[in-house]
Order: C-alpha cells, then sequence, then structure tokens
C-alpha cells in the first residue's frame, strides 16, 4: 500500500541486545517523526527528521537510542543496550512538511512492538 | 506548545452525536487545534483541525470557542467503529515541530 510501514511488527529481544526499527514513509514526505506509546499512555515524542538531518532529537531519552535517515526516505531507530523499560510500541509519522498548502496532517504507521525480556 | 486538558473517558449510545471537550486555555494566537483518534492496536489518525473558524469534513465537526480556550469535536452519528482514545492537541502549523499528544480520551461508544 501507499502508507507508513513499519518492520518488524513485533519484535521480542532479551536485555541487553541491539535491536533495530524500521520505517517506510510515505514516498514524497520530507518529514519523518518517531514516538513510542507505553501502554495506556498516548504517543510521545522521540525524534524529528526534516530531509536527512535530525532536526530535533528532544525526545530521545538516553544515548542508547539513535536514528538515522540517510537518504531521505527511510529511517532506522536503533537501540543498544536493550532494558526492560524500553518495553513499548514505537510509531512511526511521515508529513509532506512545506511553507503554504499543507494540513500538518501526520500519517502513522502501524507500530513495532518492542518487547525485553 | 500549549497544553490541553480532556476528560479521560466518555460514553456515547451507537447513532447519537459525540461531543469530545477539550481545554486548551494557553493557546497562543497562532497555534492551530488538532485532533486525532487511535482504535486499539493501530496508529492515530488525523480527524480535523481548525484555527478559530468552526470546521466541518466527512469525519467530524471542529467548534471552538470564541476566545480559542476550549474546543468540541463532535462526531455527528457515532458508530462502534469510533470507539477509540481521541486525542486533542495544540501546535503551530509549519512549526516543523512534534505534536504533544497528552492521555487523550477513550470514547466508548454502545450499542
Amino acid at each position: 500500500g501507499a502508507g507508513v510501514s513499519q518492520t518488524p511488527s513485533n519484535k521480542v529481544t532479551e536485555k541487553g541486545k541491539y535491536v533495530e526499527l524500521r520505517c517506510d514513509p510515505i514516498s514524497g514526505h520530507t518529514a519523518l517523526y518517531w514516538y513510542r506509546q507505553s501502554l495506556g499512555q498516548g504517543p510521545e515524542f522521540l525524534i524529528y527528521f526534516q530531509g536527512t538531518g535530525a532536526a530535533d532529537d528532544s525526545g530521545l531519552p538516553n544515548d542508547r537510542f539513535f536514528a538515522v535517515r540517510p537518504e531521505g526516505s527511510v529511517s532506522t531507530l536503533k537501540i543498544q543496550r536493550t532494558e526492560r523499560g524500553d518495553s513499548a510500541v514505537y510509531l512511526c509519522a511521515s508529513s509532506l512538511e512545506a511553507l503554504g498548502g499543507n494540513t500538518g496532517e501526520l500519517f502513522f504507521g502501524e507500530g513495532s512492538r518492542l518487547t525485553v525480556l | 506548545d500549549a497544553k490541553t486538558t480532556q476528560p479521560t473517558s466518555m460514553d456515547c449510545a451507537e447513532g447519537r452525536a459525540a461531543n469530545l471537550p477539550c481545554n486548551h486555555s494557553t493557546i497562543s494566537g497562532n497555534e492551530y487545534v488538532y485532533w486525532y483518534r487511535q482504535i486499539h492496536s493501530q496508529g492515530p489518525q488525523y480527524i480535523i483541525h481548525g484555527l478559530k473558524n468552526n470546521e466541518t469534513n466527512e469525519m467530524a465537526s471542529l467548534i471552538i470557542t470564541e476566545d480559542r480556550k476550549s474546543s468540541t469535536l463532535i462526531l455527528p452519528h457515532a458508530t462502534l467503529r469510533d470507539t477509540a482514545v481521541y486525542y486533542c492537541i495544540v501546535r503551530v502549523l509549519y512549526n516543523f515541530n512534534k505534536f504533544y499528544f497528552g492521555s487523550g480520551t477513550k470514547l466508548n461508544v454502545k450499542p
């Protein structure tokens, strides 16, 4: 389909392992966001890309979390030395951010559910 | 971005209008009001947004008070598929910035 695609949909890992989560945004969308959602909570902002650069990474909880978007399209969220508290649904969204004439609407993927045992 | 306050949960009978309130008393002049909803196990979905005029689309209507300190999302004929968490967000358009989602209102549409 033409929506935001996230893989894997589910990931179970052990404490201390390294994890990568992938986001394939809608073609042509210049802005890409990562959010994290814990059970019963609203999505929590992690990082925002405009093109290839991270325009705002203020939501990353610590230096174990890192995200890249090398060609301005696909993005990978990387989590090192995972901890049980990292268990959550990681949501990716993309947007056609442009001056003038856009709604500011974010298009979300279905999310990647991460479980750290 | 301004904070919003929403009730934790609401019930609505199927076929009736669902009116979801949101308080954003600290909203600034260039901040828009957005509404998203999240159906269980899915990503959030955009519903509607507005600045100061009331807005309507195929999904809902948005009523913003004249002082812009509160708004109401109206689903005119709620169905069981409208059961979801509804988030009210204020944000500067073209700010190239994040949305703060808060905890939202869980709308339960009952038969």
